[in-house]
């Protein structure tokens, strides 16, 4: 049972638009959310993190919005850039003894 | 300051041996955390440790096992390897589970053949 999905395992943007990655989640108990880059040979890097407690969090290009209700957060880079081109990790957790729970990413690439 | 290193990056074995993957967290992290990521998967969770302590386990067999040194780095054992344990491990470190980011290593890639 997935309890963090990423739908689309791959996303194609132009240079300078709107990248939106997308995550649903299935525990309510999740109550931090997390997005992670990660290029190849690499380990995942953190990006951005917001609490259940808010509903946006914004931090330069980065921007996360989460919406309890419908359990979906999503990441939105603006503009994008090609640098940007990565796997994105969007991970949840929740108080108590348990881990980083990740979905299984979505790979970005961002064009010229 | 140091981030989380792992090593061997790379490693090569042969079924039915055991591997020893190590990891140093970062100075002040108390947690460690492995994961595997498998050819086209995600992030698989393995194994949390906390203080020393085993805090959790992911849907892995007994023959992965670890432990977390008292200066909370931390070590992965995988006995009696399969072709399928091939795949990149993972370690990560957190001051605080739920409430900070985990700051991840670079990875060791295991190889069995």
């Amino acid at each position: 049972d997935q309890q963090v999905k990423q739908n689309s395992p791959s996303l194609s943007v132009q240079e300078g638009r709107i990248s939106i990655l997308n995550c649903d989640y299935t525990n309510s108990m999740f109550d931090y959310f997390l997005w992670y880059k990660k290029y190849p040979a690499e380990g995942p890097t953190f990006l951005i993190s917001i609490s259940s407690i808010k509903d946006k969090n914004e931090d330069g290009r980065f921007t996360v919005f989460l919406n309890k209700s419908a359990k979906h957060l999503s990441l939105h880079i603006v503009p994008s850039q090609p640098g940007d081109s990565a796997v994105y990790f969007c991970a949840a957790s929740a108080k108590g003894n348990t881990p980083l729970v990740f979905g299984k990413g979505t790979r970005l690439s961002v064009i010229a | 300051e140091a981030g989380v290193t792992q090593s061997p990056t790379h490693l090569i074995k042969t079924r039915g041996q055991q591997a020893t993957l190590r990891c140093s967290s970062i100075s002040g992290h108390t947690s460690v955390y492995w994961y595997q990521q498998a050819l086209g998967l995600g992030l698989q969770f393995l194994l949390w440790y906390d203080e020393g302590e085993e805090r959790n386990r992911g849907n892995f067999p007994p023959r992965f096992s670890g432990r977390q040194f008292p200066n909370y780095s931390s070590e992965l054992n995988v006995n009696a390897l399969e072709l399928e344990d091939s795949a990149l491990y993972l370690c990560a470190s957190s001051f605080l589970q739920g409430v900070s980011e985990a700051f991840f290593g670079q990875g060791t890639r295991l190889t069995v053949v």
